[in-house]
């Protein structure tokens, strides 16, 4: 089936400007995560929707960045006013129950990123 | 301090060769190891994952070794391919904890 979708694949937006980004996880997937992957750097946690539960949002950077997921399937990450140090690429995730790991966790598929440029 | 470091940060191999990628990790209580292939412009892919009773996974040419007790995983690619060209990623899981850690990746080149 298809995997987890991200648009757009690519946004260039000045400093001071809202971005909307989107994911379209896996059908039938419960849980989503959001990812900033900066240049040289590892994946860095932003927030994770699970089911109906309030979301982790423990990640997430500062109050300029939110995340909704809409009927449990699509999710949009929020920038507002967005600055230089925001530029990165975007990842989602998404994972089911039926992918338990065994010794715990989810197996998470990825969608390809937003690559975000912030001039 | 990350919680997961690999080395080398980046590797050009010739067509053909092996390498050994490494990864150390603090994570604790540990739950399991995953290592993810990303390929230029695209998001991670899992090869392997591997739990604490685990100590050896393979998918295909790749091999990946896992040592709880001193914490340390290894990615072996064998015969490597242009198409190896990537990002390889080491996650590791905690116990009772759906969050990752990531390192920040092996970059892997391969040349003809």
């Amino acid at each position: 089936g298809a995997g987890v979708s991200q648009s757009p694949s690519n946004k260039v937006t000045e400093k001071g400007k809202d971005v909307e980004l989107r994911c379209d996880p896996i059908s039938g997937h419960t849980a989503l995560y959001w990812y900033r992957q900066s240049l040289g750097q590892g994946l860095e946690f932003l927030i994770y929707f699970q089911g109906n539960s309030a979301p982790d949002k423990s990640g997430l950077p500062s109050d300029r960045f939110s995340a909704e997921r809409t009927g449990g399937s699509v999710s949009t990450l929020t920038i507002q006013r967005t600055q230089q140090e925001d530029s990165a690429v975007y990842l989602c995730a998404s994972s089911s129950e039926r992918g338990l790991v065994i010794g715990g966790g989810y197996e998470q598929y990825f969608g390809p990123g937003t690559r975000l440029t912030v001039t | 301090k990350n919680q997961v470091e690999q080395s080398p940060q980046s590797l050009i191999i010739l067509e053909g060769k092996n390498c050994t990628l490494q990864c150390n990790y603090t994570v604790s209580p540990f739950s399991n190891l995953r290592w993810y292939k990303q390929d230029t412009g695209r998001g991670p892919v899992s090869l392997t994952i591997m739990t604490f009773s685990e100590n050896t996974k393979s998918n295909g040419r790749y091999t990946a070794t896992l040592d709880a007790d001193t914490k340390q995983s290894s990615l072996h690619i064998t015969a490597s391919q242009l198409s190896d060209s990537a990002s390889y990623i080491c996650v590791v899981s905690a116990r009772g904890n759906n969050r990752l850690a990531f390192g920040k990746g092996n970059q892997v080149v391969v040349i003809p």
